[in-house]
């Protein structure tokens, strides 16, 4: 298995307060995302990294923050969790060959409950 | 944004029976990779394409890059109650894109 580690893998959390869930892998790839998963919508990208302190948003950025600053970590952050922030989110991981992307690996999700 | 459409959206076979999904695009990729997830789990890599026309198995599982580079298949034969799941498509535009899903198939094994 890829070493990806999500943190934690559940949370309740109410309504107005901020939210940090972490990612971390020990296989020194350059790209990390992070996903969000619901129900009639598959896998949803929120935000990706293509290296240290290189991030961009993906479709369903609102609402959300993340930092990468070393390669081994990648962090979102819900600023003011709602409770349409309810869902289950995934961090992936791939490296890069040349101009060739490689397939993601993904962590073991980490379900988060805004009351 | 762009997306990649993804059929069917779900399945419902008998054990024993052959499963085709496809997905395509309305742009070139230059890597396909079909996932499969089951409940409570991360996706799980099952087959990563990177050559237009290439075809690769894994056991019982094939997948093909579409020589237009738009599209790719899935195919699984002799299914058996554990490939029940939901199955992704994917894909990379290029090396410093994001990775596009498709909204997945539902694959059910009716007794």
């Amino acid at each position: 298995d890829a070493g990806i580690t999500q943190s934690p893998r559940h949370k309740v959390t109410e309504t107005g307060t901020p939210v940090t869930l972490r990612c971390h892998q020990t296989e020194n790839h350059r790209y990390m995302y992070w996903y969000r998963q619901d129900p009639g919508h598959g896998l949803r990208l929120i935000h990706y990294s293509y290296g240290v302190k290189d991030t961009d948003k993906g479709e369903v950025s609102d609402g959300y923050s993340v930092s990468r600053s070393k390669t081994e970590d990648f962090l979102l952050t819900l600023e003011s969790a709602t409770s349409s922030q309810t869902s289950v989110y995934f961090c992936a991981i791939s490296s890069g060959t040349g101009l060739v992307n490689t397939e993601a690996f993904f962590g073991q999700g980490t379900r988060l409950t805004v009351v | 944004g762009q997306q990649l459409n993804q059929s069917p959206q779900s399945m419902f076979i008998q054990e024993g029976e052959d499963v085709s999904m496809n997905c395509t695009s309305s742009s070139i990729f230059n890597t396909w990779l079909w996932y499969k997830q089951d409940p409570g789990e991360g996706p799980v890599l099952l087959i990563a394409l990177y050559k237009a026309g290439e075809l690769t198995s894994n056991g019982r599982l094939t997948a093909q890059f579409g020589i237009t580079r738009k599209d790719s298949f899935l195919n699984i034969s002799a299914s058996i109650p554990s490939d029940v799941g939901i199955y992704f498509c994917a894909g990379h535009r290029n090396r410093d894109d994001k990775i596009i899903f498709g909204k997945g198939t539902r694959l059910h094994i009716l007794p």
